[in-house]
């Protein structure tokens, strides 16, 4: 069964370095989201990503964000300068097009800042 | 506001026993509904999902969820839990952005 696979599995950054979080969705599916989880709290939605753009956002995601597709295969999430409140697990997922397809998630990436 | 609650933080039953975990939603629309399971240091697997009709929806694993308009609710129920059913479960509401409840506990006892 065709899966949503992240990497790395865990990243360690020193607090203010710029982290890049890799993600190759199912291969057919047409939307991308980024969720996050903080240790202990609920999964959180940033942000999800059609056509090459931002379809929606949260208010999390912010300037220091930013997501891309670079090639036909990846989407990555770019944390620009990280503080140690970035700590947590980031999750990918993909789903395929229409509206009720459920949203696959891969295993995801801890990111610890120091 | 859009919201999901769970209201069983942790659950604990012995192996072959009955299980219902609750979930109720706010969302202004008709909803989508998910269950996630999350077993440590791994990802969300979706269980099974509503997007509309029948009412009671089947999942993998033996799971099955019956959505409930009039309550709100959409319960998480396998009449016979296994041990390795223990993990983290997530009830979600939404299309494009879900929105997650905090999660219920799932340990079982031999």
């Amino acid at each position: 069964e065709p899966e949503v696979t992240q990497t790395p599995s865990h990243q360690v950054t020193q607090m203010g370095q710029e982290v890049i979080l890799r993600c190759v969705p199912i291969s057919n599916h047409l939307y991308f989201y980024w969720y996050r989880q903080i240790l202990g709290q609920k999964v959180e939605f940033l942000v999800s990503f059609y056509n090459n753009e931002i379809s929606e956002k949260s208010e999390i995601f912010d300037d220091q964000f930013s997501v891309e597709r670079p090639d036909g295969s990846n989407f990555t999430l770019k944390i620009r300068s990280t503080k140690l409140e970035d700590s947590a697990m980031y999750f990918c997922a993909s789903s395929g097009p229409g509206s009720n397809q459920p949203q696959h998630f891969g295993d995801g990436t801890r990111l610890s800042i120091l | 506001a859009q919201s999901v609650t769970q209201p069983d933080i942790h659950i604990t039953v012995s192996e072959g026993a009955s299980l219902e975990l609750r979930c109720n939603y706010s969302y202004g629309a008709t909803p989508y509904l998910f269950w996630y399971v999350q077993s440590p240091g791994q990802g969300l697997q979706l269980l099974l999902k509503y997007f509309s009709g029948d009412t009671l929806v089947q999942g993998i694993k033996g799971f099955e969820a019956e959505f409930k308009r009039s309550q709100s609710s959409f319960n998480l129920r396998k009449p016979s839990v296994h041990w390795s059913d223990a993990a983290e479960y997530f009830c979600a509401v939404g299309a494009r952005k879900l929105i997650f409840g905090t999660g219920t506990r799932l340990q079982v006892f031999p």
